[in-house]
């Protein structure tokens, strides 16, 4: 069975602090890898992808990929009460199909 | 959401009933996925579509069947709906394979009584 950990949280963390978000991953082969946000009662929406070793940044948001040690982590930067919702992470197989984590409920307070 | 429109958005059914929900895209993506959405197992794949009538099973598929005879349209019934079916469902769609994201629909919220 093919697996991507999540730790549940909550993680909670202060108006302009860095939350930090991690992944891993059972499939080595997976070349794919992408961070959904969720808020409370709508349908995920992409905010990050990363396909090599690294960091890749957008804004606020840094995502971090060791294919090595089979991890991925989202990092964002001056996290506001907006960022309040739960991170998924999902991770490609079979070049078709994408299995996700359970998420990391984040709660940023001010 | 992309192009993407799932119907209905709530439903309430009782146990035993055959249920079926559509998902609608405009963007003439290949690929369509069903998910399904509970608290503490995260989004499951049901069945996904890599083109018109192919389809092919998730890890939760039991109890569940689709079809696909239209580019833009993806059913997915529940034969003889069951209280355990009782969840938020996604439609999602993706326009290539190994790179491309996923993107969701708006979601329908069954509930099996």
């Amino acid at each position: 069975q093919k697996e991507v950990e999540q730790n549940s949280g909550p993680l909670s963390v202060p108006e302009g602090a860095i939350a930090s978000l991690n992944c891993t991953y059972s499939d080595r082969g997976s070349q794919s890898f992408f961070w959904y946000r969720q808020y409370s009662g709508k349908s995920p929406e992409l905010i990050m992808s990363i396909y090599s070793n690294g960091d890749k940044e957008d804004g606020r948001f840094t995502a971090q990929l060791n294919k090595a040690s089979q991890y991925v982590s989202l990092l964002i930067r001056d996290s506001q009460p907006s960022d309040s919702a739960t991170y998924l992470c999902a991770v490609n197989v079979n070049t078709d199909k994408l299995i996700f984590g359970t998420g990391t409920r984040l709660q940023v307070f001010p | 959401d992309a192009g993407i429109t799932q119907s209905p958005r709530h439903k309430v059914t009782e146990t035993g009933t055959p249920v079926t929900l559509r998902c609608h895209q405009t963007e003439n993506h290949r690929y369509m996925y069903w998910y399904r959405q509970d608290p503490g197992h995260g989004l499951r794949l049901i069945h996904y579509s890599y083109g018109v009538k192919d389809t092919d099973k998730g890890e939760v598929s039991d109890g569940y069947s689709v079809s696909r005879s239209k580019t833009e349209d993806f059913l997915l019934t529940l034969e003889s709906a069951t209280s355990s079916q009782t969840s938020v469902y996604f439609c999602a769609i993706m326009s290539a394979t190994g790179d491309s994201p996923l993107h969701f629909g708006n979601g329908t919220r069954l509930t099996v009584t």
